[in-house]
């Protein structure tokens, strides 16, 4: 089956924009994570989900960042008013249920110019 | 505080050596760990989880909750062990799951 998919793969937008980062999870997985990764870091922790509701949403590094989860599949990271220290890569990440191991997508990379 | 710490960025070894990547971490409570892979041009996968007590590619790993490591090993490294390796925990706390990886090893294997 399907993996995790992102899209888009790519972005590239400038200073001040909104940019919405799209995650499609493994069919059936109830908990779904979001990261951001930075040239030579690992994945930091952004936010996760159990089912349509953010669990923890602690990573979350200011209140320009945002996401959803409506029907408890598909989830969109939204991020308002985007700065250059923005850029990096948005990984999401699916499992079956909390605490098991997490499915990553590829990513999406984030140029904020 | 709660976090990963893989100490070396690089590691290098020559194939049919044996290697160690190390992972110690602080955490206040009984986590879980991983370790995840990252090869050339793939996505970020597990590798293997310290309560399954596998071995995965000839890769094992045992959590020592005295010395709070959880330590990579392989007897005899092949070229195609080459990547970037993450530790990484998962714990509850206060109702709710933490989810820390370290900041990676990254592993080449010379022929």
């Amino acid at each position: 089956g399907a993996g995790v998919s992102q899209t888009p793969s790519n972005k590239v937008t400038e200073k001040g924009k909104y940019v919405e980062l799209r995650c499609d999870p493994i069919s059936g997985h109830t908990a779904l994570y979001w990261y951001r990764q930075s040239l030579g870091q690992g994945p930091e922790f952004l936010i996760y989900f159990q089912g349509t509701g953010a669990a923890d949403d602690s990573g979350l590094p200011n209140d320009r960042f945002f996401a959803v989860r409506p029907e408890g599949s598909v989830s969109t990271l939204k991020i308002q008013r985007t700065e250059r220290g923005d850029s990096a890569v948005y990984l999401c990440a699916s499992s079956v249920d909390s605490n098991q191991p997490q499915h990553f997508g590829d990513g999406t990379r984030l140029s904020i110019l | 505080a709660q976090r990963v710490t893989q100490p070396e960025k690089l590691l290098s070894v020559f194939k049919g050596a044996p290697v160690e990547l190390k992972c110690n971490y602080s955490y206040s409570g009984s986590p879980e760990l991983f370790w995840y892979v990252q090869y050339s041009r793939q996505r970020l996968q597990l590798l293997l989880r310290h309560i399954s007590r596998e071995s995965i590619k000839g890769f094992t790993a045992d959590l020592n909750k005295g010395e709070t490591s959880f330590h990579l090993k392989k007897p005899f490294a092949q070229e195609e062990d080459s990547a970037m390796y993450y530790c990484a925990l998962s714990g509850r706390t206060s109702g709710t799951y933490k989810y820390i990886f370290g900041t990676g090893t990254r592993l080449k294997v010379l022929a």
